[in-house]
């Protein structure tokens, strides 16, 4: 099975712009979780998916939203960028709901200036 | 609540020797726990994850960890270090009607020849 593919790899965004990231889960994975990385925060939890439906919400402003499809490919939104929204942005497909192992896209490496 | 604590942000050992990762956990329902490795510019790789039952869990590329209910602690160990070892390592956990994890900082192993 191929992996949780993550489009872009790789952006550059301008302070006050709006950013779209991709996700598309492992085949026959309905649950999808989202992450950021940075070396000050490190790993925090963003959202949670689960068949279109919204499940858990990370303490994240309001800026930060996401949406799942009904074919489980997920993505997430932020607007009014700012610079401490540099960060690696992860995926990560679940083959279930509760406490199951979850595998992680490559991310996706934001960079605002 | 939950937390996870790991001990010593940066390890370093020889090639061919014991390596040892410490995290500590809290929380309040029965609890998940995983350990993730991320080498540069990657996601991160289930290395292994305790639900119930055995304490000790066997995961992929020679790592096992024990669940001290006792002690709250999901040490990672691997008897002989490969230098192909070098990355950082994350524990995490999670617990009751949810897929989040809570993330450590992180421990980033270095495998010296």
């Amino acid at each position: 099975k191929a992996g949780v593919t993550q489009t872009p790899r790789y952006l550059i965004k301008t302070r006050g712009q709006q950013v779209t990231l991709s996700c598309s889960p492992i085949s026959g994975h309905r649950s999808v979780s989202w992450y950021q990385q940075t070396p000050g925060q490190g790993l925090q939890f963003l959202f949670e998916y689960f068949s279109e439906t919204q499940r858990n919400k990370g303490n994240f402003p309001g800026r930060f939203s996401g949406r799942q499809f009904s074919n489980s490919r997920s993505e997430m939104n932020v607007s009014t960028l700012e610079l401490g929204d540099s960060a690696l942005y992860l995926c990560a497909s679940s083959p279930g709901t509760d406490n199951y192992e979850q595998y992680f896209g490559p991310g996706t490496r934001l960079t605002v200036t | 609540a939950q937390s996870v604590t790991q001990l010593g942000s940066h390890v370093s050992v020889s090639e061919g020797a014991l390596v040892l990762l410490r995290c500590n956990y809290s929380s309040s329902v029965p609890p998940y726990l995983f350990w993730y490795v991320q080498y540069p510019n990657q996601g991160l790789q289930l290395l292994l994850k305790y639900t119930t039952g055995a304490t000790l869990v066997k995961g992929i590329n020679g790592f096992e960890a024990e669940f001290k209910k006792s002690e709250t602690s999901f040490h990672l160990t691997k008897p002989s270090a490969h230098m192909s070892d070098a990355a950082e390592y994350f524990c995490a956990v999670s617990g009751g009607a949810t897929n989040k994890l809570i993330f450590g900082t992180g421990t980033l192993l270095a495998v010296q020849p």
